[in-house]
């Protein structure tokens, strides 16, 4: 069965400019997380959806947020864009609600650079 | 709160050697535990994971890795290193009952040499 897809995989921003990526988990994951990966800072737990709502959330400011639909496919948007934030973003999915108890399928991420 | 060490940046393994990359992490009760791996330009992959029970657990493409409560350890190891095990390891580890995600070790660089 397909993976968990990302889109787009690169993306090129301009500070104070929004982004949206998109995940589609593998079909009857009905859990979607995103993670930030940076040289610096590593890979970081941003938020976690399951059935639409948002179950648990990283230590990053409010312009980072994001929505999961009733397919299960989530979106994150970051607004009001800075230099810190270019990033690998990586989308996990699962299939129950797993916090940190199960197992992360992840997608190949979506490059982002804000210049 | 939780927190992953990986104390190794890089490590240079010839091919046939034996692995083993370190992990240790700090935690309060019973952690759930991960590594995963990345190549280049992909996703991370789940090699295996501990929840309970047996202390050495087996994971996909010759990798296991053993649970030491006492260390605070978890370190990943395989027997003999194919070149294609070059990638970044990443050890992480997870709370029970649906709380925060994973935390994620800074990752070990792994080459490998001829």
């Amino acid at each position: 069965k397909a993976g968990v897809t990302q889109t787009p995989r690169y993306l090129i921003k301009t500070r104070g400019q929004q982004v949206t990526l998109s995940c589609s988990p593998i079909s009857g994951h009905r859990s979607v997380s995103w993670y930030q990966q940076t040289p610096g800072q590593g890979l970081q737990f941003l938020f976690e959806y399951f059935s639409e709502t948002q179950r648990n959330k990283g230590n990053f400011p409010g312009r980072f947020s994001g929505r999961q639909f009733s397919n299960s496919r989530s979106e994150m948007n970051v607004s009001t864009l800075e230099l810190g934030d270019s990033a690998l973003y990586l989308c996990a999915s699962s299939s129950r609600a797993t916090g940190g108890t199960g197992e992360l399928f992840f997608g190949e991420g979506s490059r982002l650079t804000v210049l | 709160a939780q927190s992953v060490t990986q104390p190794d940046i890089h490590i240079t393994v010839s091919e046939g050697a034996s692995l083993e990359l370190r992990c240790n992490y700090s935690y309060g009760a019973t952690p759930y535990l991960f590594w995963y791996v990345q190549s280049p330009g992909q996703g991370l992959q789940l090699l295996l994971k501990y929840f309970s029970g047996d202390t050495l657990v087996q994971g996909i493409k010759g990798f296991e890795a053993e649970f030491k409560r006492s260390q605070s350890s978890f370190n990943l190891r395989k027997p003999s290193v194919h070149w294609s095990d070059a990638a970044e390891y990443f050890c992480a580890v997870g709370k029970g009952g649906g709380a925060d995600g994973l935390t994620f070790g800074k990752g070990t660089h792994l080459i490998i040499q001829p």
